[in-house]
Formats: structure tokens, sequence, C-alpha cells
């Protein structure tokens, strides 16, 4: 089945830096999404990419479709506190369910 | 609009019992999903409603698992005999037609099968 590799896995970093994580599939997907789920809650929706290698940004996050439909990035400048959690990349087909392929999840977590 | 709603939050069964999860999407959504997570994984798709119509199963869906949506409204997961397996948090989602999968999902409900 389509899979989704998602790196880095976990991030440790401080207060104020900037952070990056990226996915990448061996299948096209017409539609990449980011969501951030916190301890116990389910995702939540932070950035939906319709197009490929359309550029959007959401305050301090910014994401973007590869041009490939194949990878997407999520940066988030200017780390806080509030933004520790699991990030999770997920990948749309248009066909049918419209259902999601989700990656494994960057855990992030930040040091003040 | 007061979101997803999902009950119990937490579930403790002991195995071999049935469980009964319950969703409420958000009221004008027609499509509503069911996904499952396992601890330290994405959630991964069950299966989804069209209105009342269920469309769509995973292979993950054993006989065992059965969902309803029988208004089109709030949607049902029954988990008959369950298994140790089945531990996880399990995920519903709603969204409006073809073209946004903006999913808004609910907190889960977390079942413990001991």
């Amino acid at each position: 089945g389509q899979q989704l590799n998602q790196s880095p896995q976990s991030m440790f970093i401080q207060e104020g830096e900037d952070v990056s994580m990226n996915c990448t599939s061996s299948s096209i997907f017409n539609t990449w999404l980011w969501y951030k789920q916190d301890p116990g809650e389910g995702p939540v929706l932070l950035i939906a990419l319709y197009k490929a290698g359309e550029l959007t940004s959401n305050g301090r996050l910014t994401a973007q479709f590869g041009i490939t439909r194949k990878d997407s990035f999520l940066n988030i400048s200017a780390s806080i506190p509030s933004d520790v959690g699991i990030y999770f990349c997920a990948g749309g087909v248009i066909q049918g369910a419209q259902k999601l392929v989700f990656g494994q999840g960057t855990r992030l977590t930040i040091n003040p | 609009d007061t979101g997803v709603s999902q009950d119990p939050r937490h579930k403790i069964t002991k195995r071999g019992q049935n469980v009964t999860f319950r969703c409420d999407p958000i009221s004008e959504h027609n499509r509503l999903y069911w996904y499952r997570q396992t601890l330290g994984q994405g959630p991964e798709f069950l299966t989804y409603f069209q209105n009342e119509a269920q469309l769509e199963k995973s292979r993950l869906l054993s006989d065992r698992f059965s969902a309803e949506r029988p208004k089109g409204s709030f949607s049902t997961l029954e988990i008959q005999r369950t298994e140790q397996g089945d531990s996880a948090m399990y995920l519903c989602a709603s969204t409006t037609g073809t073209g946004n999968y903006g999913y808004t999902f609910g907190s889960g409900t977390r079942l413990t099968v001991v």
C-alpha cells in the first residue's frame, strides 16, 4: 500500500529556532496536508496544499507541495513552547473515498 | 459549530467483550471517516460514509468491526469480541463533499483491551 516517509522522527530544539521537516512518497498525491497532534487529542489541520509547486503560509508555518507531487515540507519559524507536539504529513488521492495516508509523525520538543 | 464529538473518550474493556463508540460530526458535513491510530504511528483509514451510505472499508476492518451511520448524522463503530491488538485510538473525522480534504478530527476514543 501507499506509505509516506516522514523525517526526522524527532527533533529537540531551543526556543526561537527554526524547524524543518519533510515527507516523501513513492506514490503521487493530489493533495498534501500537515496536521499537529497534542497528547490525547485528535490531529488538527495546519495547512492544506492542493497544487503541485504551491507554497502556502499560515502564520509562522510555511509548507510546500513538491512539483513531483511525491513530497512536501513544513517549516516553522521562531519556535515557541506551544509548538511542542507531533506533526503529521498526509497525502490525499482524489478518487473514491478521498482518504488520507499519514506519515509516522515528527515529535517536536522545545527547550525553553 | 461544536466540532466533531466522540464518546467515550476512554474505554477499558476485557478481552472478548463488545464495545461501541459514537461520533457526532459537524452538522453540515456529509462525509464521515473512521481512522485508527496505534502508539507512535499516524492514523490509518478504516472506513467512510457519504451521508448514510458506507462506501469504502479498509482491509484493517475485520469481520469483528461494524460501522453504521443510520440517518446520515451520527455514526457508531462497534468492535465485537475485542482482542488486545484492538487497543488503539479510534478517530472520527468529517468534511464537506468532493475536493475538501481538510478533515476535522474529533478528540478520539482511546480503547485499551486488557
